[in-house]
């Protein structure tokens, strides 16, 4: 069965360094999303990606975070300067569909950012 | 902005045995969509399943099903029959189902199942 893989599983990275995680949605799967849980805490949305542009974003991605598919296979998200709030466990998920209620986001099984 | 709430962080159920999770929301639509993902150990979060609200029959899926009241905005989880393999964590989630509105998950916090032999 496909799968979304995420990859570092876990990355540790010092306070004020660029992290790029990695993600490779499922193949014939066309919208694209990041999401983030700090231990103890929700997982929250972070930005959802459609057509090579962002088609939304939550007020957490700011202008630290950016997000690309470069290859048409993987899918990134970048942290220009990480902050020790950064850490966190993030997922990538992706959807064949929107709008619909066949539209099932599938998830990867998480990068954990460790910031020092 | 659409809130989701499951009060229980962790729960126990013995081998066999019948478990509900419990989970609100809180939302101003109609027209919406309800998940529950579980969550292994250091695996990746997998649909269980999933209600469409207009719909007004509860969802089914082998053993897992759901107890959806609208007017309440409660969404429980029933396993019946828990295995070994049951054990992780759920998530209730939250979709709108505007045309052109938004896709993002709405998550609770979850809720650790342990499932005792």
């Amino acid at each position: 069965e496909p799968e979304v893989t995420q990859t570092p599983s876990h990355q540790v990275t010092q306070m004020g360094q660029e992290v790029i995680l990695r993600c490779v949605p499922i193949s014939n799967h066309l919208y694209f999303y990041w999401y983030r849980q700090i231990l103890g805490q929700k997982v929250e949305f972070l930005v959802s990606f459609y057509n090579n542009e962002i088609s939304e974003k939550s007020e957490i991605f700011d202008d630290q975070f950016s997000v690309e598919r470069p290859d048409g296979s993987n899918f990134t998200l970048k942290i220009r300067s990480t902050k020790l709030e950064d850490s966190a466990m993030y997922f990538c998920a992706s959807s064949r569909l929107a709008g619909a209620a066949k539209n099932i986001q599938y998830f990867g099984a998480g990068t954990r950012l460790s910031v020092l | 902005a659409q809130t989701v709430t499951q009060s229980q962080p962790e729960m126990s159920v013995q081998e066999a045995e019948t478990v509900t999770l419990s989970c609100t929301y809180d939302t101003s639509e109609s027209d919406y969509y309800l998940f529950w993902y579980k969550q292994p150990p250091s695996r990746q979060m997998i649909l269980v399943i999933r209600q469409e609200a207009y719909k007004q029959q509860n969802a089914t899926e082998n053993r897992f099903s759901v107890n959806f009241q609208k007017a309440a905005k409660s969404f429980s989880l029933k396993i019946s029959d828990s295995q070994l393999g049951d054990a992780a964590m759920y998530f209730c989630a939250y979709r709108q189902a505007t045309q052109g509105g938004s896709e993002k998950l709405v998550f609770g916090k979850g809720t650790k199942l342990t499932v005792n032999p």
